[in-house]
This record gives C-alpha cells, sequence and structure tokens, in this order.
C-alpha cells in the first residue's frame, strides 16, 4: 500500500474555475513532485518542492502552481481551469531531491475533469 | 528536447506468452532508466538501471540498459493475467531536481 496520500480521488470542474488538489508525503520525505498525466500519455512532470520552496519546474504555464507546508505535504493549485487540463494529476514523494534512488513513492493520484 | 519513446504502444498476448518492451531514450543528462508498471492509477517500481549491460531480475521480470544505443528492454516471461497494465519506461534527468521523462507506456493485456 503506498505511503503518498491523495485527495481528492475525483473531482469535477468548469471551465475558467480554480483547483486545489493535495498530497501527504510518505513519512520522512521531504520532496514532493507533481506530475500529469492526461488520458493515453505518460506522466509529465509538472514541478517539485524541497523544504518548501520550489526546486525545479517543467514546461507547464504559471496558472500551475504549488506549496509545500513545513510537514512536507503539498498542493497543487491550477486557475483558470481550460478542458485540456483534464487528467490524471500524480503526486510522488521522496526521501530527498536525490532521484529516484531516494525511494520515490507515487500516489493513487486526483482525476480532474474540467467540464 | 529530452524524450523517451516506447514500443509498440499496445500489445496483446495469450497466458504463458512472453513480451519484450522495447524503450530508447534521447536526454541531455543520463542518471538512470526507470521501468514501472501502472495498473490503475499509482504507478509502482519496478527496476532502477544505471549501468549498461547488467541485467535486473525479479521473477519472471527482467530488464537491461543499452547506454551506448540508448535503450532499454523489459521482458516478462510465462505471462500471467495479472500482467495486464500500463508499463512506464522513464530517464531520470540529472540535475538539481528529480525531473524524470516519461514515454507514453506501452498498454499490455494478457488473454487467459
Amino acid at each position: 500500500e503506498t505511503g503518498v496520500t491523495q485527495s481528492p480521488t475525483h473531482l469535477i470542474k468548469t471551465r475558467g474555475q480554480q483547483v486545489t488538489l493535495r498530497c501527504s508525503s510518505q513519512s520522512g520525505h521531504n520532496t514532493v513532485s507533481w506530475y500529469q498525466q492526461a488520458l493515453g500519455q505518460g506522466p509529465q512532470f509538472i514541478f517539485q518542492y524541497y523544504r518548501e520552496e520550489e526546486n525545479g519546474r517543467g514546461n507547464f504555464p504559471p496558472r500551475f502552481s504549488g506549496l509545500q507546508f513545513p510537514n512536507y505535504s503539498s498542493e497543487l493549485n491550477v486557475n483558470a481551469l481550460e478542458l485540456d487540463d483534464s487528467a490524471l494529476y500524480l503526486c510522488a514523494s521522496s526521501l530527498g531531491p536525490g532521484g529516484a534512488n531516494y525511494g520515490y513513492t507515487f500516489g493513487s493520484g486526483t482525476r480532474l475533469t474540467v467540464v | 528536447e529530452d524524450k523517451v519513446v516506447q514500443s509498440p504502444l499496445s500489445l496483446v498476448v495469450h497466458e504463458g506468452d512472453t513480451v519484450t518492451l522495447n524503450c530508447s531514450y534521447e536526454v541531455t543528462n543520463f542518471r538512470s532508466l526507470l521501468w514501472y508498471k501502472q495498473e490503475k492509477k499509482a504507478p509502482t517500481f519496478l527496476f532502477m538501471l544505471t549501468s549498461s549491460g547488467i541485467e535486473k531480475k525479479s521473477g519472471r521480470l527482467s530488464s537491461i540498459l543499452d547506454k551506448k544505443e540508448l535503450f532499454s528492454i523489459l521482458n516478462i516471461t510465462a505471462t500471467q493475467t495479472g500482467d495486464s497494465a500500463v508499463y512506464l519506461c522513464a530517464v531520470e534527468i540529472d540535475g538539481r531536481d528529480d525531473k524524470i521523462i516519461f514515454g507514453k507506456g506501452t498498454r499490455l493485456h494478457i488473454l487467459p
């Protein structure tokens, strides 16, 4: 059973709205990475947070933003939702920003549908 | 642009068959190659490969990396219906963050 918890599991939003997705990292993990997985595609890196600061970012517009809290849980916020934002959003936590060596563990994701 | 290409995109075989899934990559700063199995939502880790020519094995699954030709294969022998899933290949980029570039995956369906 995965130690990374994401909420909610499913969400339906209207175009133009804003959404917040949440991720609780595995115990002892201080690094959280977020991915977007569109239907039939592999996950795409959005950004990573390490010790409450953004530590790297993929090719996503500024309306995708995030936070990491002192307990290392994290939020992904998306403003001005577009239909193409419909996807499975995955969170992965690790012991540090040192890569898969540090036990990269995925959560079960949040399925976001924008209508 | 960094990219990871998997083939085939989908595969249907009968239980007991052996399958080979392919992954090629072009990235600027390679750190490792990863294989994941995704059944419903959360990808689960299978292998991490960093050195060429060294086979990693776990039960009926095995994988090998060729850093000269920039590809990896994942073999599954004596397939079972429980092997039905999407298999994701990913390359970890050596940099400040843990950026991982995923392929589109191979959707494997095992017929009983």
